[in-house]
């Protein structure tokens, strides 16, 4: 199946520090790509939709301006978690579909990247 | 609002055994269907998507109902292997829209 890559896997930062996740489609490219998250023990939830060359799109309660999504080409998007605190502490993890946008297409993830703000 | 339920388990099951789940969804307007395995603090792989006409693959079997909306994935001959957190995951259109996951059902498979 199609290859989708993110980094970093883990990442531990201090209380406030701003933090980028890269998603990238490594065989194909992706007009769009999903950010999700994922709480211990709960649903992946998605935050939002990202569009190659244009804003994204946020899911209701997920602040546009502390979750910051550029998907400037094809083939990567990045989800920068902005001025972080521990409640933003999760599991975020990306994925992108190699198809036109039909019915029945199949997304691919990313390995996800494990968040622990100090 | 969008919601698809499952029961979180945990479901112990012996090896060998038959085990079923089911995840209602509540979307009427939902289109696609599938079943994803996540094992702890990994990416969701896909285990198959789901059709009306029900779909086979090994030891997996997945149907829908869309009068009852609500999906269904049979394991049989369950292996210690298959032990992971099964997430069903509905769509409303196509693959420009995002994936609404169930909150996954636990399965142990037990020696």
């Amino acid at each position: 199946g199609a290859v989708v890559s993110q980094h970093p896997s883990r990442v531990i930062c201090k209380s406030g520090t701003s933090v980028k996740i890269e998603c990238r489609s490594l065989d194909f490219q992706a007009t769009t790509m999903f950010w999700y998250r994922q709480f211990p023990k709960k649903s992946l939830m998605l935050m939002a939709t990202s569009n190659e060359g244009s804003k994204a799109t946020y899911e209701q309660g997920v602040e546009k301006d502390k979750f910051l999504i550029n998907h400037a080409s094809l083939t990567l998007s990045t989800l920068t978690v902005t001025s972080a605190h521990p409640e933003d502490s999760s599991f975020y993890i990306c994925s992108a579909s190699p198809g036109t946008g039909g019915p029945g297409e199949k997304l691919f993830f990313g390995s996800g990247t494990q968040l622990s703000v100090l | 609002r969008k919601e698809v339920e499952q029961d979180p388990g945990p479901f112990n099951v012996p090896e060998g055994a038959t085990v079923a789940f089911n995840c209602t969804y509540s979307n009427s307007a939902s289109q696609s269907f599938f079943w994803y395995r996540q094992d702890c603090r990994k990416e969701p792989k896909l285990l198959m998507s789901v059709y009306s006409s029900g779909n086979e693959d090994g030891r997996f079997t997945a149907q829908l109902n869309r009068a009852s909306q609500y999906i269904s994935l049979l394991i049989r001959d369950s292996k210690l292997s298959d032990s992971a957190t099964y997430l069903c995951a509905v769509q409303e259109g196509g693959g420009a829209d995002g994936l609404t996951f169930g909150k996954g059902t636990h399965l142990i498979i037990q020696p």
